[in-house]
């Protein structure tokens, strides 16, 4: 199993700021997605965090909205840029390996809020 | 491509009752199926998960879920409800573990 870390684990901010979600994991896994959760609503993924080189991102998500790093295997950031109140979701890191025993880890999630 | 359906968004139960929350599946090749619990203010943790070995799945805290391919279906069920079981629940498909396609989640509330 992996045990994945989030921060910060909860923020308020202002309209047209950023900010950057941390994720790390305690183990090597070959697969790290961005997950976004808004209230009383199912798990949307945002992109796959793909090591040393763009992410892949999903239907309706755009890069300069949400920057994501993966610079390790262990290790990927998530940016909300230029935050607007429809922003306020929690965000969700998951980790894991592919294949036939292939399971997704999730972090505990950060929960912001965008006044 | 891959979806998972669950039926009905809210579920409540006495303690003590059979605990069943249904999922269906779409998926074009033999699929990846996944139950997982969200606790409030949680992230996802993993109940079980079927990957075509047994078609009936034990988990954690007393649940299990059976795999039945003719219904496309992976429902999940527990014998006897506790209070600790109050949560979302989220059935997820995955086609060779490298997707993984979330339901839109049943909460469940037990009622002393």
């Amino acid at each position: 199993s992996a045990v994945i870390s989030q921060k910060p684990s909860r923020d308020i901010c202002q309209r047209g700021t950023s900010l950057t979600i941390q994720c790390q994991v305690d183990s090597q896994v070959t697969m790290m997605f961005w997950y976004r959760q808004q209230p009383g609503q199912s798990l949307t993924l945002i992109a796959t965090a793909n090591q040393g080189s763009e992410a892949t991102y999903e239907s309706g998500f755009v890069i300069d909205k949400f920057p994501i790093s993966r610079p390790n295997l262990t290790f990927s950031t998530l940016t909300v840029s230029n935050m607007s109140p429809e922003d306020s979701s929690i965000y969700l890191c998951s980790g894991g390996t592919s294949g036939v025993l292939g399971e997704l880890f999730f972090g505990e999630g950060s929960r912001l809020t965008v006044l | 491509a891959q979806s998972v359906t669950q039926l009905g968004s809210h579920v409540s139960v006495s303690e003590g009752a059979l605990v069943l929350l249904r999922c269906n599946y779409s998926s074009s090749v033999p699929p990846y199926l996944f139950w997982y619990v969200q606790y409030p203010n949680q992230g996802l943790q993993l109940l079980l998960k079927y990957t075509s070995a047994a078609t009936l799945v034990k988990g954690i805290n007393g649940f299990e879920a059976e795999f039945k391919k003719s219904e496309t279906s992976f429902h999940l069920t527990k014998p006897s409800a506790h209070m600790s079981d109050a949560a979302e629940y989220f059935c997820a498909v995955s086609d060779s573990g490298n997707q993984f396609y979330f339901g839109t989640g049943t909460s469940l509330t037990v009622i002393p």
